[in-house]
């Protein structure tokens, strides 16, 4: 079975400081790995995806995040925040059985001016 | 192109009836998943199909159910609702695998008094 533990389900930073979400999880075979937001009432949006190759992963809206096998983590980071990364972000993970997501609990990212 | 399309965007049922969501995924897309998102439970994965089939399904009770048609539109029912029930409904549609970009519609808000 799979699982996602996101650590801090509320983090709050500067306008212009680091983001630095986390994300641990376990998975018994290579996990493709997913990170992705939701603004208030609103789907969730993709920011980025660990398939396999390159650890380091950019996606949009200058976010990125690094698989670390050793670490089970795929943390999501971003250098600079602004007023409008305000909003959930949700870590997940997939065996490739199909579309079967398991999430993680969710971070609620507020940005303070 | 237009986007997953998930009608109605709010709905309010009472116990012991029975609902019926429907998404219509983007167009050439023939994966159809659901999940529920709950304040408690986070976001759980309740089934996907993929051209008429269903391929996985989650850990929900039998009043769940869903199907897909031959247009990859997809419904998904719940008989006999529960309190519990009460949730944003999100259906996401992608091409076909687990490693694509999976599109998240806006929900359906199901409230059960």
């Amino acid at each position: 079975a799979q699982s996602v533990t996101q650590l801090g389900s509320h983090v709050s930073v500067s306008e212009g400081a680091l983001v630095l979400l986390r994300c641990n999880y376990s998975s018994s075979v290579p996990p493709y790995l997913f990170w992705y937001v939701q603004y208030p009432n609103q789907g969730l949006q993709l920011l980025l995806k660990y398939t396999t190759g390159a650890t380091l992963v950019k996606g949009i809206n200058g976010f990125e995040a690094e698989f670390k096998k050793s670490e089970t983590s795929f943390h999501l980071t971003k250098p600079s925040a602004h007023m409008s990364d305000a909003a959930e972000y949700f870590c997940a993970v997939s065996d490739n059985a199909g579309n079967m997501l398991t999430f993680g609990g969710g971070t609620r990212l507020m940005v303070k001016p | 192109k237009a986007g997953v399309t998930q009608t109605p965007r709010y709905l309010i049922k009472t116990r012991g009836q029975q609902v019926t969501l429907s998404c219509s995924p983007i167009s050439g897309h023939r994966s159809v998943s659901w999940y529920q998102q709950t304040p408690g439970q986070g976001l759980q994965f309740l089934f996907e199909y993929f051209s008429e089939t269903q391929r996985n399904k989650g850990n929900f009770p039998g009043r769940f159910s869903g199907r897909q048609f031959s247009n990859s539109r997809s419904e998904m029912n719940v008989s006999t609702l529960e309190l519990g029930d009460s949730a944003l409904y999100l259906c996401a549609s992608s091409f076909s695998g687990a490693d694509e970009k999976l599109f998240f519609g806006s929900g359906t808000q199901l409230s059960v008094l």
